[in-house]
């Protein structure tokens, strides 16, 4: 497609259940990336892929959060045992890396996630 | 946690007059961009500046850097009821190999018709 796909927009979680969040990158963007945007926030940095290798998951709030993209293109996020502070919207962006400071992100419209 | 401040948080003016919203940061970068945010929507890439520049402009936007103060502005002229978003700056730091972007808490634009 032409931009950065997310879904589902919209999930409502029970708290204690698994959620999945899917992005589809911009084809042929090598980079890609999850952020977590609390309402009134700037996004957090969770994850960050280039290709399939997972080069950096420091930002993933804890061992509940796991996220995978094993073919360099797709990315899932996984929630497990959500709560209710793991409400907020979760972004997607890719890039097409080249040389440095070239680094402008292309984001999806995101998906929100309400846990009751 | 985030790299940047932004001020103010929130701004109001008349459609017409120019807005300037600025950013803090902590760390040494190789860029810093500024993104839009229409509500419930993702964000937008508007202009990147290199650490090595210290103005830039793109139509009615424009951005300086200083480094030695570790601070960015974003000017938009005559402003539009369109721009009524957030605006974000972002910063890609120095690790080798390691584009992610750490995001400033952002600016509420509002403009008046």
């Amino acid at each position: 497609g032409a931009g950065v796909s997310q879904s589902p927009r919209y999930k409502v979680a029970k708290r204690g259940q698994d959620v999945a969040l899917r992005c589809d990158p911009i084809s042929g963007h090598v980079s890609l990336f999850w952020y977590q945007q609390a309402l009134g926030q700037g996004p957090e940095f969770l994850t960050y892929f280039q290709n399939e290798a997972q080069l950096d998951k420091s930002g993933l709030p804890s061992d509940r959060f796991f996220a995978e993209r094993p073919e360099g293109s797709v990315s899932t996020l996984k929630i497990q045992r959500t709560q209710q502070e793991d409400s907020a919207v979760y972004l997607c962006a890719s890039s097409f890396p080249g040389t440095l400071n070239t680094g402008e992100l292309f984001f999806g419209e995101g998906s929100r996630l309400t846990v009751l | 946690s985030q790299q940047g401040e932004e001020d103010p948080q929130a701004l109001s003016i008349q459609e017409g007059e120019n807005a300037t919203m600025n950013c803090s940061y902590k760390t040494s970068i190789n860029n810093l961009q500024w993104y839009r945010q229409n509500s419930g929507r993702g964000l937008v890439h508007l202009i990147l500046i290199r650490s090595n520049e210290r103005e830039k402009h793109s139509g009615r936007l424009r951005v300086t850097l200083d480094t030695s103060k570790k601070s960015s502005s974003l000017l938009i002229t005559a402003s539009r009821a369109a721009d009524t978003a957030s605006y974000f700056c972002a910063t890609e730091g120095t690790n080798f190999g390691n584009e992610k972007l750490t995001f400033g808490t952002g600016t509420r634009l509002t403009i008046i018709p």
